[in-house]
C-alpha cells in the first residue's frame, strides 16, 4: 500500500520568511496530492491541491511543486505570517484505492512574529 | 451550505463500555470516510463508505469497529469493549462526486468534520 513520509516535523521561521515542506510517496499509482492545516482542536481544512497531470500550482501565498519521477512533492509558504503556524499535513491517494487519504505525519509549522 | 458535522465532539467511557460516534454529511456527498488521528499523528483510514454500502473497510483495526450508513447520508462508527488504545479523534470526512475523467485523478476534495475525541479510561 501507499507510504507518505514528511519532513521536517518541526519547523521555526520567522514572519516574512519562506517555509517549505517535503513529502514522499511510495506508489507510483497516486494521482491526487492534497495539503492540509490542522489548528489545535480543529479539523483539518484543504488549503491546496494537486494532481499528477500537473507539476506545479500556485494560490496566492500557497504553492505546491510535484515531481512524479522522484515520487515528492513539496508546500511552499512565503511572506508567512503567525496566523499561518498550525500543523500542516501532507497526503496522497489514487483512484484505485477509492481515493482513501494516506496521510504523512504533519508538520508543526511555528511562525514567531 | 453546512459542513461535515460529528456528535458527541468529546465523549469518556470506560473500558469494555460500548461507544456510537455520529457523522453527519454535507448534504448530496455519496462518499464518506472515517478516520482515526493518535496524538501527534496524521489521521488514519478506518472505512469508506459509497452511498450506503461500505466499499473499504480495510483500516478498521479488529472485530470490535463497525460503521453502518443504512441511508447513505449519516454514517454511525460502533465501538464494542473499548480499550484505551481506542482514545483518539475519530474524523469523518465526505466527499461530493462530480465529473470524473479516467485517468486525470479525481476532482473532488475530502471535507472533514471537527472530529470526536474519544478518552477510554
Amino acid at each position: 500500500g501507499e507510504n507518505v513520509e514528511q519532513h521536517p516535523s518541526t519547523l521555526s521561521v520567522q514572519e516574512g520568511d519562506s517555509a517549505v515542506i517535503k513529502c514522499t510517496y511510495s506508489d507510483s499509482a497516486s494521482n491526487y496530492f492534497p495539503w492540509y492545516k490542522q489548528e489545535l482542536g480543529k479539523r483539518p481544512q484543504l488549503i491546496i491541491d494537486i494532481r499528477s497531470n500537473v507539476g506545479e500550482k500556485k494560490d496566492q501565498r500557497i504553492a505546491v511543486t510535484l515531481n512524479k519521477t522522484a515520487k515528492h512533492f513539496s508546500l511552499h509558504i512565503t511572506e508567512t505570517q503567525p496566523e499561518d503556524s498550525a500543523v500542516y499535513f501532507c497526503a496522497a491517494t489514487s483512484q484505485t484505492g477509492f481515493q482513501k487519504l494516506v496521510f504523512g505525519t504533519g508538520t508543526r509549522l511555528l511562525v514567531s512574529p | 451550505g453546512a459542513g461535515v458535522s460529528q456528535t458527541p465532539s468529546n465523549k469518556v467511557t470506560e473500558k469494555g463500555k460500548y461507544v456510537e460516534l455520529r457523522c453527519d454529511p454535507i448534504s448530496g456527498h455519496t462518499a464518506l470516510y472515517w478516520y482515526r488521528q493518535s496524538l501527534g499523528q496524521g489521521p488514519e483510514f478506518l472505512i469508506y463508505f459509497q452511498g450506503t454500502g461500505a466499499a473499504d473497510d480495510s483500516g478498521l483495526p479488529n472485530d470490535r469497529f463497525f460503521a453502518v450508513r443504512p441511508e447513505g447520508s449519516v454514517s454511525t462508527l460502533k465501538i464494542q469493549r473499548t480499550e484505551r488504545g481506542d482514545s483518539a479523534v475519530y474524523l469523518c470526512a465526505s466527499r461530493g462526486e462530480r465529473d470524473f475523467t479516467p485517468g486525470q485523478g479525481a476532482r473532488e476534495t475530502q471535507y472533514f468534520g471537527p472530529g470526536t475525541r474519544l478518552l477510554v479510561l
